[in-house]
């Protein structure tokens, strides 16, 4: 069975910093990589995906992960934050065969400080 | 876009009560998930359904959970009777394949 280790459950940077989440998975199969964000009492908004292809992706409000398989990585970057990106970010992996669910990570807070 | 429809949003119920979840997946999403979201973790799917069928319900406590998808489309998740535990964010997700998985906006459980 797949599991997610997100390494800090909490990330205090100042505005404009550049941030790195931290995401390894485990799993006995090939798999497929993602990264949500959560507000406040909100569902689960897709930042990005890794399929297939380059392993360097690019998502939304600036956000990129790479893939490093060796590794079973797949750790969020963003070159610059701002105050808006306070908020839960979870890393989550689904096999790609087998059971098709989405197992989560526990999350890590972002906090942005200004 | 097209949204994973959840209703309601928040719900205060008292202890020993029964509570009711409701979820409208995408059009066409054959796969729908309920995930239990404790405070300050990660979402725990609860159950999963292809089309009506349950795929796997590992995870739910039988003796007071629920869930039915009848038709296929849209489901409800039951607690019968809600415990303090039981309070969390109840969120339901949609999927066509593997490669994208929707989420609603959840519904906010406090069990007083």
């Amino acid at each position: 069975a797949q599991s997610v280790t997100q390494l800090d459950s909490q990330v205090p940077v100042f505005e404009e910093a550049p941030v790195e989440l931290r995401c390894n998975y485990s799993s006995s199969v090939s798999v497929y990589l993602f990264w949500y964000v959560q507000y406040p009492n909100q569902g689960l908004q897709l930042l990005l995906k890794y399929l297939s292809g380059s392993t360097l992706v690019k998502g939304i409000n600036g956000f990129e992960a790479e893939f490093n398989k060796s590794q079973t990585s797949f750790h969020l970057r963003k070159p610059s934050v701002h105050i808006s990106d306070t908020a839960e970010y979870f890393c989550a992996v689904t096999e790609i065969q087998g059971a098709q669910k989405l197992v989560f990570g526990q999350g890590t807070r972002l906090t942005i400080n200004p | 876009e097209a949204e994973v429809a959840q209703s309601p949003r928040y719900k205060i119920t008292e202890k020993s009560q029964a509570v009711a979840f409701w979820c409208d997946p995408i059009s066409g999403h054959a796969t729908l998930y309920w995930y239990r979201q404790i405070l300050g973790q990660g979402p725990e799917l609860l159950v999963q359904f292809q089309d009506e069928s349950v795929v796997d319900d590992s995870q739910l406590p039988k003796d007071r959970f629920s869930a039915e998808r009848l038709k296929g489309v849209d489901s409800t998740l039951k607690i019968q009777p809600a415990e303090l535990g039981d309070s969390a964010m109840y969120l339901c997700a949609s999927s066509f394949d593997r490669g994208g998985y929707t989420f609603g906006s959840g519904t906010r459980l406090t069990v007083v």
